[in-house]
């Protein structure tokens, strides 16, 4: 699996839009850029994923650069319960029997 | 709602003893996995199943057993071979690859020492 840079922290005042960015410049042809994230003592929550086409969902949206070099994922209306750390991984497909690289990823502070 | 339901969420484990840590999923999903993660660390995978019946070691299976005799559920056995079984047990499930659906995730079971 491609390596994927992240800031570690990020502050975010609530209500504003959270642009978290991701760098996997290594990244092939094949894989897909996930992005969870975790809450402390919770599981993982899955959050969005793309191969090259920018994607949204009622949670977030993730923009993809056209050279698929990088990606940010996007909180339209940060909340208090959005902070969390964000997990960016680039992933190929067919991976069943291997486990999910997170990283250090980026701890998002929303404040009100 | 659909979801994976991981119970308990706390766990405690005396010396000697083998403990079972329940992962149900109603997500019609055919694949599940086992991950653990200690503090400040990444996942690690330790079993998964990509279909009834069958199941695969992944890389820290020494110490568990799992089995899978129905779809939606994919018990984790912690046995007493597990020397240093202190860490937080994360249950995730997906539809089957190819195509890159992601996994999907319980809220854990913390299992302690006594």
């Amino acid at each position: 699996d491609a390596k994927t840079t992240q800031p570690p922290s990020m502050d975010c005042a609530e209500g504003r839009a959270a642009n978290l960015p991701c760098n996997h410049s290594t990244i092939s042809g094949n894989e897909y850029v996930y992005w969870y994230r975790q809450i402390h003592s919770q599981g993982p929550q899955y959050i969005i994923h793309g191969l090259k086409n920018n994607e949204t969902n009622e949670m977030a949206s993730l923009i993809i650069t056209e050279d698929r070099k990088s990606s940010t994922l996007i909180l339209p209306h940060a909340t208090l319960r959005d902070t969390a750390v964000y997990y960016c991984i680039v992933r190929a497909a067919n991976q069943a029997g291997t486990a999910l690289i997170f990283g250090k990823g980026t701890t998002l502070s929303v404040s009100s | 709602d659909g979801g994976i339901t991981q119970s308990p969420k706390y766990l405690f484990r005396k010396e000697g003893q083998n403990v079972t840590l329940s992962c149900e999923q109603n997500l019609n999903h055919d694949a599940m996995y086992w991950y653990r993660q200690d503090p400040g660390q990444g996942l690690r995978l330790i079993y998964y199943s990509q279909i009834v019946n069958d199941f695969q070691k992944g890389d820290i299976a020494e110490g568990y057993s799992v089995s899978r005799e129905k779809k939606e559920s994919f018990p984790l056995t912690v046995t007493s071979a597990q020397k240093n079984p202190t860490a937080f047990y994360l249950c995730a499930s997906s539809i089957v690859p190819p195509g890159g659906q992601p996994q999907h995730f319980g809220d854990g079971t913390r299992l302690s020492i006594l």
